[in-house]
């Protein structure tokens, strides 16, 4: 069963255009995402989060939205660079539960930004 | 500083060698974690550590042993693997397993492991 959904495998975006990712969930559990991004051949980098208590988050050209209601979340670049091309998770976690100390991934949304 | 450390680089061994992978990190975090990443698959946890005590073992195989001799420190010391073992091996580090923003996992660059 996955809990995190990344449905989109790939995304296609021109320079200077808005991306946005998707993200959704199942565990209603989950009261922290987080959005990594991965280069090939590199460990993963943390981007930015987001606590269950809020519903947006914004660091730069990335702002994170999060709709409890749906359970999903949405990562948006603006303006979108040929270097973020990568590949991009997002990631929850649920603290008090059997989840604890672990970083559920979703499957990863492709993203190439072309100039 | 994020900066989680992780030597070697890459690694070659036969399926009879023993190796060890060796992650470092300076940021005073107390929880470790260490990870297998296959091409185009998100990162599988595979073993956590907080507070220099083993606190989660996803059921991996024993060929795989961790170690955490303090707390800037994590090793994964390897015997007899296999060719599917193959992988991109991550280590990560957070403040603590506490939750929220504390929980944030930081990642080392990766250690790419090929198992003739």
């Amino acid at each position: 069963d996955q809990q995190v959904k990344q449905n989109s495998p790939s995304l296609s975006v021109q320079e200077g255009r808005i991306s946005i990712l998707n993200c959704d969930y199942t565990n209603s559990m989950f009261d922290y995402f987080l959005w990594y991004k991965k280069y090939p051949a590199e460990g993963p980098t943390f981007l930015i989060s987001i606590s269950s208590i809020k519903d947006k988050n914004e660091d730069g050209r990335f702002t994170v939205f999060l709709n409890k209601s749906a359970k999903h979340l949405s990562l948006h670049i603006v303006p979108s660079q040929p270097g973020d091309s990568a590949v991009y998770f997002c990631a929850a976690s649920a603290h008090g539960s059997s989840n604890t100390g672990k970083l559920i991934f979703g499957q990863g949304t492709t993203l190439q930004v072309k100039p | 500083d994020t900066e989680v450390t992780q030597t070697p680089k890459h690694l070659v061994m036969g399926m009879t060698n023993k190796k060890s992978l060796k992650c470092e990190q300076h940021m005073g975090h107390r929880a470790m974690y260490w990870y297998k990443q296959k091409a185009k698959k998100p990162p599988e946890l595979m073993f956590v550590y907080s507070y220099e005590k083993l606190s989660i073992n996803e059921s991996v195989p024993s060929r795989f042993s961790p170690e955490c001799p303090n707390s800037s420190l994590l090793n994964l010391h390897l015997h007899a693997l296999q060719p599917e073992d193959s992988a991109l091996y991550l280590c990560a580090s957070s403040q603590e397993i506490a939750g929220g923003p504390r929980e944030t996992q930081y990642f080392g660059p990766g250690t790419r492991l090929l198992v003739l």
